[in-house]
């Protein structure tokens, strides 16, 4: 079945340290997003990726890093600049030109120790 | 810039109907999108509405005027298991922004 594969599911990280969320899509969607919810909050975007070989910061990309040298693949990373990194992340995916919505990952629970 | 507002939490019994509503200031956007959201789980898309007026999907519907700046989700014959959390969602050029999430609780 197609879909989005997110890993680790959960990930605990040192301060200082940075760390690598996978997302891999089976989809064939051109389009992928990451995501970041903090607890009782809405959806905020950190990055994004319409094509290969390309990406565009969001609204919160400070503090992250992203690549995109695979269709199917755009990790981030959360670097150690990014001073409140305990959060859930969300990879989401669209085929280009589509509108009405998102195909999900599972996420990954990232919290700082 | 965008801004899109819902209320925090709606309580109501199993068999009921539910109206979240969502409002929005924006310059400019495709379509207004739905999403449900339970504990520890990933948003799933729910419905989305390009034109103005109601698209209704089984025991959902969504509804969007322009004009008015607004749209809702109408959740009727409530079930336990529709307690979740419920996002609006504009799409601004292949983006979505988000609103904080309406909190439903089911009561039996």
């Amino acid at each position: 079945d197609g879909g989005i594969t997110q890993s680790p599911k959960y990930l605990f990280r040192k301060e200082g340290q940075n760390v690598t969320l996978s997302c891999e899509q089976n989809l064939n969607h051109d389009a992928m997003y990451w995501y970041r919810q903090d607890p009782g909050q809405g959806l905020r975007l950190i990055y994004y990726s319409q094509i290969v070989n390309d990406f565009q910061k969001g609204d919160i990309a400070e503090g992250y890093s992203v690549s995109r040298e695979k269709k199917e693949s755009f990790p981030l990373t959360v670097t150690s600049a990014q001073k409140n990194p305990t959060a859930f992340y969300l990879c989401a995916s669209t085929p280009q030109g589509e509108f009405y919505g998102y195909t999900f990952g599972s996420g990954t629970r990232l919290t700082v120790v | 810039g965008q801004s899109l507002e819902q209320p925090s939490e709606v309580t109501a019994v199993e068999g009921a109907i539910v109206q979240i509503n969502c409002t929005y200031q924006t310059s400019g956007f495709y379509g207004l999108s739905w999403y449900q959201q339970h504990d520890g789980g990933a948003p799933t898309f729910l419905s989305y509405n390009a034109l103005d007026g109601l698209e209704e999907t089984g025991r959902f519907s969504s509804f969007l005027s322009r004009s008015d700046s607004y749209g809702y989700l109408l959740l009727q014959e409530l079930q336990m298991k529709d307690s979740a959390s419920y996002f609006c969602a504009v799409n601004i050029w292949g983006k979505f922004q988000f609103g904080a999430g309406t909190q439903v609780v089911v009561t039996p």
